[in-house]
């Protein structure tokens, strides 16, 4: 199975600051990586696929990049209600595996 | 309108079959590249993919999970049914079922929809 790394697992921010969060896949898995955003108690909410594109209705200040092995989640401008758990998840091959998570919390 | 909801158990004691459904609406599971598959998240911890099963009755499996697990599916329904056999204590998750819609320029395809979860508890 193709392992998933994200990084940080944790972060302290402030409304208004650019955030960055990475994903990295054991392999090489083309543009087959989707960002999910989670609040609790809620179910996962994707937010881009294929590596960059941004699923509709989504905001512009989310954006991704990266292919091959190493991927971004970008949040340009964090606003209140982006405190969340963003999770990236791999579609290239079976098994589908998700990343352990990143939690946004308000510094 | 889109919409799948999770029904089944919220308490199994273990060693017993979980059985849970999927309902959904707003779309069609006959329909050339739709697929419907499970997640579950233990409490406090990550996403973790069960099995999908896609319009052409194509299944996957977590090789991990795999003799546990049968995925089904009734068009007519429009159900998607999971069962998970000898469940264990360190089975208590939450439990997604989710919507993959493969596009004509795309092999493969991330979950779009989601229902909200059902919380299974195992315990005797």
């Amino acid at each position: 199975a193709i392992r998933i790394t994200q990084s940080p697992s944790s972060l302290s921010a402030s409304t208004g600051d650019r955030v960055t969060i990475t994903c990295r896949a054991s392999q090489g898995i083309s543009s087959y990586l989707a960002w999910y955003q989670q609040k609790p108690g809620k179910a996962p909410k994707l937010l881009i696929y294929a590596a960059s594109t941004l699923q509709s209705g989504v905001p512009s200040r989310f954006s991704g990049s990266g292919s091959g092995t190493d991927f971004t989640l970008t949040i340009s401008c964090l606003q209140s209600e982006d405190f969340a758990t963003y999770y990236c998840q791999q579609y290239y091959s079976y098994p589908w595996t998700f990343g352990q998570g990143t939690k946004v919390e308000i510094k | 309108q889109i919409t799948l909801k999770e029904s089944g158990p919220t308490l199994v004691k273990p060693t017993q079959t979980l059985t849970l459904t999927c309902t959904f609406s707003g779309f069609s599971l006959s329909t050339s590249g739709v697929g419907v598959g499970w997640i579950r998240q233990p409490p406090g911890k990550a996403l973790e993919w069960l099995a999908l099963i896609y319009w052409d009755d194509d299944k996957r499996y977590s090789p991990s999970l795999k003799s546990r697990l049968t995925i089904t599916k009734d068009t007519s329904k429009n159900q998607v049914v999971l069962t998970m056999t000898n469940m264990d204590p360190v089975d208590t998750a939450t439990y997604y079922c989710a919507r993959s819609d493969i596009v004509a320029t795309t092999p493969t395809a991330p979950f779009d929809y989601w229902g909200q979860g059902t919380l299974v508890t195992v315990s005797s």
